[in-house]
């Protein structure tokens, strides 16, 4: 099946710093990747899509220079939240896709915890 | 109308008996279906595809009536380990991205 890895999994760190997180599709070539967030008990929250070589879309409400979107490769794309705050605190996951309304395939989550 | 509507629960059910979940989807546009099951803290997993005329994986049937915007999962013969919670999931107008709904807790109990 689809392997995506998604690291670091969990995150602590003080309020203004910037958290990097990585996701690789370990065993297929990703067209789509996508960013998630989810608040407890709450849905998964779709805040980007990113195409390899290309800038990434934005959700509506999602700030693009808070949240740094990198799809370099077919294989890699990187979220960086930028001087997180608490509100930040999330799980954020990664998915990545072979193509238009493909299933995806997700990460395993990273944990952001901001104190 | 939510894009993607999902009877929260939770759903307490004894092992061994039969649970059915419901989704309704408002993008009559949209093309593609799924089911996704997510852990606690972990992260969603593709439970299996909706087709057109049904399907069957298991212990496991989805089914999908356009004409009403309707997705179900059927779950047989309930063990302990499908506790968990059941995303109902659609591509978006575009079919560019998915809209997943918040998701159906189910919990069997021995």
């Amino acid at each position: 099946g689809a392997v995506v890895s998604q690291h670091p999994s969990w995150v602590i760190c003080k309020s203004g710093t910037s958290v990097k997180i990585e996701c690789r599709s370990l065993d297929f070539q990703a067209t789509t990747m996508f960013w998630y967030r989810q608040f407890p008990k709450q849905s998964l929250m779709l805040m980007a899509t990113s195409n390899e070589g290309s800038k990434a879309t934005y959700e509506q409400g999602v700030e693009k220079d808070k949240f740094l979107i990198n799809h370099a490769s077919l294989t890699l794309s990187t979220l960086t939240v930028t001087s997180a705050h608490p509100e930040d605190s999330s799980f954020y996951i990664c998915s990545a896709s072979r193509g238009s309304n493909q299933p995806q395939h997700f990460g395993d989550g990273t944990r952001l915890s901001i104190l | 109308r939510k894009e993607v509507e999902q009877d929260p629960g939770p759903f307490n059910v004894p092992e061994g008996a039969t649970v059915a979940f419901n989704c309704t989807y408002s993008n009559s546009a949209s093309q593609s279906f799924f089911w996704y099951r997510q852990d606690c803290r972990k992260e969603p997993k593709l439970l299996m595809s909706v087709y057109s005329s049904g399907n069957e994986d298991g212990r496991f049937t989805a089914q999908l009536n356009r004409a009403s915007q309707y997705i179900s999962l059927l779950i047989r013969d309930s063990k302990l380990s499908d506790s968990a919670t059941y995303l109902c999931v659609v591509n978006n107008q575009a079919g560019t991205a998915l809209i997943f709904g918040k998701g159906t807790t189910l919990s069997v109990s021995s």
